[in-house]
C-alpha cells in the first residue's frame, strides 16, 4: 500500500541553524500539508500546498518557514533560523485530489533544537 | 474556525472492556469528521471518517457516528485489545470554502491492560 515517507526520522540542530525536512507524498496525490505537534500538545496545521503554490497557512507559518516541491516527488519544509520553540514532531500529509478530503500522514520527523 | 473538545485522558481499560471517547466540535456547516490514531513511536494513521450527517465510520471494530444535532463524533469499540493502546485524535475538516486543513483535538491516550 502506498504511503507517505519522511526523512530524517530525527533531526538535532543548534538554535539559529537552518533545517530542511523532507517528505515524499503518495505518488498520485496533488495536495500536500505540513503539521506539527509539540511534545504533549495537539497537532497543529502549518501549511497546505497545491500546484506549486501555498494554498493556506496558519499563523505559526511565518517568514522563517518555507515549503517547496523541488521535483516530482519531494516536498520540503525549511526553517531558516531555528528557535528552541520549533522543537516538535513535524508531520507531512498528502491528499489525492479535489473533492477527496482524506489526508494520509507520514511517520513524522522529530526536530530537536538545542 | 473549528474547535474540538475531546475527552480528557488518559483512559485505562481492561482488555475486552467497552470504549467510548467523546468528541464534540464547533464548525460552520457540516465538515467531514475524522478519527486518527497514533500508536507509540509512530505517526498519525487514519482510523475512520464520516462525511455527512448520520454517516457511521467504522474500521478495526471502532465506530463513530456523525451527529449533527449534537455536533458530536464519539468513538466507540465494543471490546478493546491491548494492541489498541494508542492516542486517539478527533479531527474535523476546516470549515472554510476550499479548505481541507484538519483541526485536531488534544488527543486521548488509551491504555489497555491484560
Amino acid at each position: 500500500e502506498p504511503e507517505v515517507t519522511q526523512t530524517p526520522s530525527h533531526q538535532v540542530t543548534q538554535m539559529g541553524q537552518e533545517v530542511i525536512l523532507r517528505c515524499v507524498p503518495i505518488s498520485n496525490h496533488l495536495y500536500f500539508y505540513w503539521y506539527r505537534q509539540i511534545l504533549g500538545q495537539k497537532v497543529e496545521f502549518l501549511v497546505s500546498f497545491y500546484n506549486n503554490e501555498i494554498s493556506e497557512k496558519s499563523e505559526i507559518f511565518d517568514d522563517q518557514f518555507s515549503v517547496e516541491r523541488p521535483d516530482g516527488s519531494n516536498f520540503t519544509l525549511k526553517i531558516r533560523s531555528t528557535k528552541l520553540e520549533d522543537s516538535a514532531m513535524y508531520f507531512c500529509a498528502s491528499r489525492q485530489r479535489g473533492g477527496t478530503d482524506t489526508q494520509y500522514f507520514g511517520p513524522g520527523t522529530r526536530l530537536t533544537v538545542l | 474556525g473549528n474547535s474540538v473538545t475531546q475527552m480528557e485522558g488518559p483512559v485505562t481499560l481492561s482488555e475486552e472492556a467497552f470504549l467510548t471517547i467523546n468528541c464534540t466540535y464547533t464548525a460552520t456547516g457540516y465538515p467531514s469528521l475524522f478519527w486518527y490514531v497514533q500508536y507509540p513511536g509512530e505517526g498519525l494513521q487514519l482510523l475512520l471518517k464520516a462525511t455527512k450527517a448520520d454517516d457511521k465510520g467504522s474500521n478495526k471494530g471502532f465506530e463513530a457516528t456523525y451527529r449533527k444535532e449534537t455536533t458530536s463524533f464519539h468513538l466507540e469499540k465494543g471490546s478493546v485489545q491491548v494492541s489498541d493502546s494508542a492516542v486517539y485524535f478527533c479531527a474535523p475538516r476546516h470549515s472554510g470554502a476550499g479548505s481541507y486543513q484538519l483541526t485536531f483535538g488534544k488527543g486521548t491516550k488509551l491504555s489497555v491492560i491484560p
